[in-house]
């Protein structure tokens, strides 16, 4: 989804060293998501944010950080990567302002830690 | 623990033939998502059966949901190679800030 842009595409980096995923939106959503995808465990979230001053834990935020710097901008930090964070990372945003709506992805970032 | 499990893991059909793909979840939702990854890219919103509806179409695909049974199902008609993907599904619980909680994905191949 082109609206969902996720920097960089792909990044490769060594153990203890400090890396920031950016993503941006021009969908103009509320909601905004990231997602560690691994091989055979599907997507799991790590934190999102309903708006700029809301941020919340997901299902497996250690070792990770988020900014919402705008509504339309949300970054994930890893403070020292670490070789079991090699994954493959989504974005997503959705629009809360009505119910049942779906999210809307980036194309993600394949970071490997080596 | 995963709430939705996709079933089966991996299916290979030749094009133009159905393909169905079934999911399990735990615990009581507020609607239920079906989402295609292709390679290397990001999910892509296929469908969306709210928890009060049964059954719904977009195009090729049909989608029914059982909140008796915890189950939903994905058909997808006449397929095509382009049809070949990854598909997940996800469950937006009741009462969990509309999060999506995602199966494992079940790989499908649509042979020309």
């Amino acid at each position: 989804d082109a609206d969902v842009t996720q920097t960089p595409r792909n990044r490769i980096t060594k153990t203890g060293k400090r890396i920031m995923l950016e993503c941006s939106q021009t969908k103009g959503h509320d909601r905004m998501y990231w997602y560690r995808q691994d091989p055979g465990l599907g997507l799991r979230l790590i934190y999102y944010s309903f708006d700029v001053k809301d941020i919340n834990k997901g299902e497996i935020s250690d070792g990770y950080s988020v900014s919402r710097q705008a509504q339309a901008k949300f970054s994930l930090s890893l403070e020292s990567a670490i070789p079991n964070q090699t994954a493959l990372y989504f974005c997503a945003t959705s629009d809360t302002r009505t119910p049942n709506q779906p999210q809307h992805f980036g194309d993600g970032t394949r970071l490997s830690i080596l | 623990s995963q709430q939705g499990e996709e079933d089966p893991q991996a299916l290979s059909i030749q094009e133009g033939e159905n393909a169905t793909m079934n999911c399990s979840y735990k615990t009581s939702i507020n609607n239920l998502q079906w989402y295609r990854q292709n390679s290397g890219r990001g999910l892509v919103h296929l469908i969306l059966i709210r928890s009060n509806e049964r059954e719904k179409h977009s195009g090729r695909l049909r989608v029914t949901l059982d909140t008796s049974k915890k189950s939903s199902s994905l058909l997808i008609t006449a397929s095509r190679a382009a049809d070949t993907a990854s598909y997940f599904c996800a469950t937006e619980l009741q009462g969990g800030s509309e999060k999506l909680v995602f199966g494992k994905g079940m790989k499908l191949t649509v042979n020309p």
